[in-house]
């Protein structure tokens, strides 16, 4: 089936010490979202690529960035995890900028210790 | 993008209907409403999206006032795997982006 797939599940980093996470997609979308959902919130937009174009939210803090190296990959690039950045980090795609509908994956939990 | 207000949680009997309500007071003309759930551990999940008319898939109604200031998402037969927190979002599209506010705990009980 197609879908959008976050790996690891699970990931346990430490303070200070950079962090990838990894989202992939066989939709083919054009579109890849990166959210921030911590404990007992809702979930908040990090940034999103339309196809190469990159477009960071204003609040989004300078130690996340994001690398998208072709269609189906995206990663989410945490310089120094602080102890406020445990949170899940869900992944997402669009057909396109006109699409109704995003499709998410199941979400990377990140602890930090 | 429109701000919703959503009552933070709600129950509901297996096998009733849920009737879900979001106000959207200050949504523009050519915004649309979506409902997106999250079922505990998983990513959100699309349901349904409306612009003025009603709209009904395998998943749920969506009812819109006339004046398109509130809307209510209706769930028909509720089952045990409708237990999850529903988003209400107002947008021109959700290709663009999707901005979640605080959504309603739905708990469906035996």
């Amino acid at each position: 089936d197609a879908m959008v797939i976050q790996n690891p599940r699970y990931q346990v980093t430490q303070f200070g010490k950079p962090v990838t996470l990894s989202c992939s997609q066989t939709l083919n979308h054009n579109v890849m979202y990166w959210y921030q959902q911590k404990s007992s919130q809702a979930p908040k937009l990090l940034f999103h690529y339309y196809d190469k174009d990159f477009n960071n939210e204003a609040d989004t803090p300078d130690n996340f960035q994001s690398r998208r190296p072709n269609t189906s990959f995206c990663f989410l690039d945490i310089r120094s995890p602080g102890l406020g950045d445990a949170a899940m980090y869900l992944c997402a795609t669009s057909r396109d900028s006109a699409s109704y509908e995003q499709y998410f994956g199941p979400g990377t939990r990140l602890t930090v210790t | 993008d429109a701000k919703t207000t959503q009552p933070p949680s709600m129950d509901c009997a297996e096998g009733r209907a849920a009737n879900l309500p979001c106000n959207h007071s200050t949504i523009s003309g050519n915004e649309y409403v979506y409902w997106y759930r999250q079922i505990h551990s998983q990513g959100p999940q699309y349901i349904i999206h409306g612009l003025k008319n009603n709209e009904t898939n395998e998943m749920a109604s969506l009812i819109i006032t006339e004046d398109r200031k509130s809307s209510t998402l209706i769930l028909p037969h509720a089952t045990l795997r409708d237990t999850a927190v529903y988003y209400c979002i107002v947008t021109r599209n959700a290709g663009n982006m999707l901005t979640f506010g605080g959504g309603t705990r739905l708990m469906v009980k035996p």
